[in-house]
């Protein structure tokens, strides 16, 4: 079975560092683009980046970049997203989401679970 | 950034209604056009891809159409467990962007 495990829900105060994380499993992990979904409290989707495994290719949204790093091991088949300073204002459900086709980023077909950051002082 | 426009944001409809969602594109994105259903505490869902294409396991009452800037998500007769959030999302250019959902109510 295809599928995405993001790890667990974590609770931070701002001005800490997070990373989070996201397994893949059931396919060539290194051929399909991975990318990054935000969605905050009763709000829409918002995409903020992908990332090829393959060759740790990123690319990200304007809205998060130098915000955020994206990151992937090959070796582990996971992919991460980085924060060095979390502000309120990320506090949210993130998505990691893998791209339908290989090699090139379309629909995003296999999606994680979620994970949920609170980040209150 | 291409900002993607969905209307209504929100359509009250009850089962076995035909209802029809539309996305517009503030530039043309060819048929680069997907769509996915949301339902509460859930991830996304991916319905159709590239404008018409229904994803594997997605039920046939599910279509769509358009291209350019203009695009329609129709469901044919409304089950009970399509009462959900749906959500357009353009591949054409990243960023990727998404359109702000319809809810769509009982």
């Amino acid at each position: 079975e295809v599928q995405l495990v993001q790890s667990g829900a974590e609770v931070k105060k701002p001005g800490e560092s997070l990373k989070i994380s996201c397994k893949g499993s059931g396919y060539t992990f290194t051929n399909y683009w991975i990318g990054w979904v935000r969605q905050m409290p009763g709000k829409g989707l918002e995409w903020m980046g992908i990332i090829h495994p393959g060759d740790s290719d990123s690319k990200y949204s304007p809205s998060v970049q130098g915000r955020v790093t994206i990151s992937a091991d090959k070796s582990i088949r996971t992919a991460y997203l980085q924060w060095d300073s979390l502000e309120a204002s990320d506090t949210a459900i993130y998505y990691c989401a893998r791209h339908l086709t290989p090699v090139t980023y379309d629909a995003l077909d296999i999606w994680g679970q979620g994970t949920m950051v609170i980040v209150s002082s | 950034d291409i900002q993607m426009t969905q209307s209504p944001s929100s359509l009250s409809a009850s089962v076995g209604d035909r209802v029809t969602i539309t996305c517009r594109a503030s530039q043309s994105i060819n048929t680069y056009l997907n769509w996915y259903q949301q339902k509460p505490g859930k991830a996304p869902k991916l319905l159709i891809y590239a404008t018409s294409s229904l994803h594997s396991g997605v039920p046939s009452r599910f279509s769509g159409s358009g291209s350019g800037t203009d695009f329609i998500l129709t469901i044919s007769s409304l089950e009970p467990e399509d009462f959900a959030i749906y959500y357009c999302q353009q591949s054409y250019i990243i960023p990727l962007t998404f359109g702000g959902g319809t809810k769509v109510e009982i």
